[in-house]
């Protein structure tokens, strides 16, 4: 089975800093691996997917997340937040075989401080 | 065009009633998967829906809920004698195909249901 581990709850950075969000899985098979960002009251939105081809994966809004089989992570960075990245982020973990049928973790509330 | 509509956004009910929750796919997405986000716990799936497949029931918590699929489209997901541990938001995705290589999850805004 398949389950993953968001460390942190809630991350503060500020304005202009790194945004280093952690995610470890654990997958009896090699994983697709997945980061949905949610804004308020909205759904999720993928960010960006890893699919076993290249291990540093770029998405939207200048995300990007490295994929280390060693540590088994998948964190989620970027250089510098903005405002507007403000939300709750998701890792999520594929069932065996690249399907659809995600297991989520507990997410992180990222908040950025002027 | 038109992402995953789910109806209604809000849904205040009292313990022990019945709820309907309404999901409109994408048109043209095979795929259709309802979670459920508690606080504080993430996203537990519920059940998924691909074509004319049997739907995979394994993540409904009791014999309270159920869901069906009419014509390949939309969805409706139903629970019974309403508990307050049902509190939740519940979303619903649906995709082009079953593969998450080529094919990524579209989420709705979800239903908040509130059993008080």
């Amino acid at each position: 089975a398949q389950s993953v581990t968001q460390l942190g709850s809630h991350v503060s950075v500020s304005e202009g800093a790194l945004v280093l969000l952690r995610c470890n899985y654990s997958s009896s098979v090699p994983p697709y691996l997945f980061w949905y960002v949610q804004y308020p009251n909205q759904g999720l939105q993928l960010l960006l997917k890893y699919t076993s081809a290249a291990t540093l994966v770029k998405g939207i809004n200048g995300f990007e997340a490295e994929f280390k089989k060693s540590e088994t992570s998948f964190h989620l960075t970027k250089p510098s937040a903005h405002m507007s990245d403000a939300a709750e982020y998701f890792c999520a973990v594929s069932e065996g075989g690249g399907g659809n049928k995600l297991t989520f973790g507990t997410g992180t509330q990222l908040k950025v401080e002027l | 065009g038109a992402g995953v509509s789910q109806s209604p956004s809000n849904k205040v009910t009292e313990k022990g009633k019945d709820v309907e929750l309404r999901c409109d796919p994408i048109s043209g997405h095979t795929a259709l998967y309802w979670y459920r986000q508690s606080l504080g716990q993430g996203l537990e799936f519920l059940i998924y829906f691909q074509g004319n497949s049997a739907p995979d029931k394994s993540g409904l918590p009791s014999d309270r809920f159920s869901a069906e699929r009419t014509g390949g489209s939309v969805s409706t997901l139903t629970i019974q004698r309403t508990q307050q541990e049902d509190s939740a938001v519940y979303l619903c995705a649906s995709s082009v195909g079953a593969s998450s290589y080529n094919s990524p999850l579209h989420f709705g805004n979800g239903t908040r249901l509130t059993v008080t």
